[in-house]
């Protein structure tokens, strides 16, 4: 069974552009949560999709939204980038919602963003 | 003060030692506590899950939960150079929708 995987795997772009990050569950997963860790802020939530719908999100501004369609695949968007979101983006899918408390969930390799 | 803490590591033991990692959260509705390796380079992988009071083993692995002074630890006995990674403390509270992850301890075990 092929795991999570995240596209691309490393993105460059300048303060003030925007980038969308793409992740694919594992099949037969409907969940995808997506995460941001730095050396800074350690692991952060950022939002949970599950059935195209997002069921929770966390404390971050407004220029971060997502989406998830009706394959589960799901895309982040960032927009407005600011030296601050350089990190490493993870996605993880769980088969049902809850992300971290369903005890199936796996992460994906993540995407690497670096902004200049 | 942060929702989740872990020793500030780094920590280092002998290979064969039992190496300790401990944790600590302040959201009392927290029902669920896992623990994730997270390789240099690489995303986490989940280790350990425990929803009770009390210990769980899994192999070398044993994590241990006490709901009243809101602490999990996880040991890892006979250590070996391939547990070397940085080690995520996580709690969710699914009522509240809430995932948060500890900044991590990052092990090495020398040969």
């Amino acid at each position: 069974k092929a795991g999570v995987t995240q596209t691309p795997r490393y993105l460059i772009k300048t303060r003030g552009q925007q980038v969308t990050l793409s992740c694919s569950p594992i099949s037969g997963h409907r969940s995808v949560s997506w995460y941001q860790q730095t050396p800074g802020q350690g692991l952060q939530f950022l939002f949970e999709y599950f059935s195209e719908t997002q069921r929770n999100k966390g404390n971050f501004p407004g220029r971060f939204s997502g989406r998830q369609f009706s394959n589960s695949r799901s895309e982040m968007n960032v927009s407005t980038l600011e030296l601050g979101d350089s990190a490493l983006y993870l996605c993880a899918s769980s088969q049902v919602p809850g992300g971290l408390g369903t005890d199936t969930q796996y992460f994906g390799p993540g995407t690497r963003l670096t902004v200049l | 003060q942060k929702e989740v803490e872990q020793n500030s590591g780094p920590l280092s033991v002998p290979e064969g030692a039992i190496a300790s990692l401990n944790c600590t959260y302040s959201d009392r509705g927290s029902q669920s506590f896992f623990w994730y390796r997270q390789y240099s380079g690489k995303s986490p992988e989940l280790i350990m899950s425990i929803y009770s009071n009390g210990d769980k083993e899994d192999g070398r692995f044993t994590a241990q939960l006490n709901k009243a002074s809101q602490y999990v630890s996880l040991l890892i006995r006979d250590s070996q150079p391939s547990d070397s990674a940085t080690y995520l403390c996580a709690v969710d509270n699914t009522n509240a929708g809430k995932s948060t992850f500890g900044d991590g301890t990052t092990l090495t075990v020398k040969p």
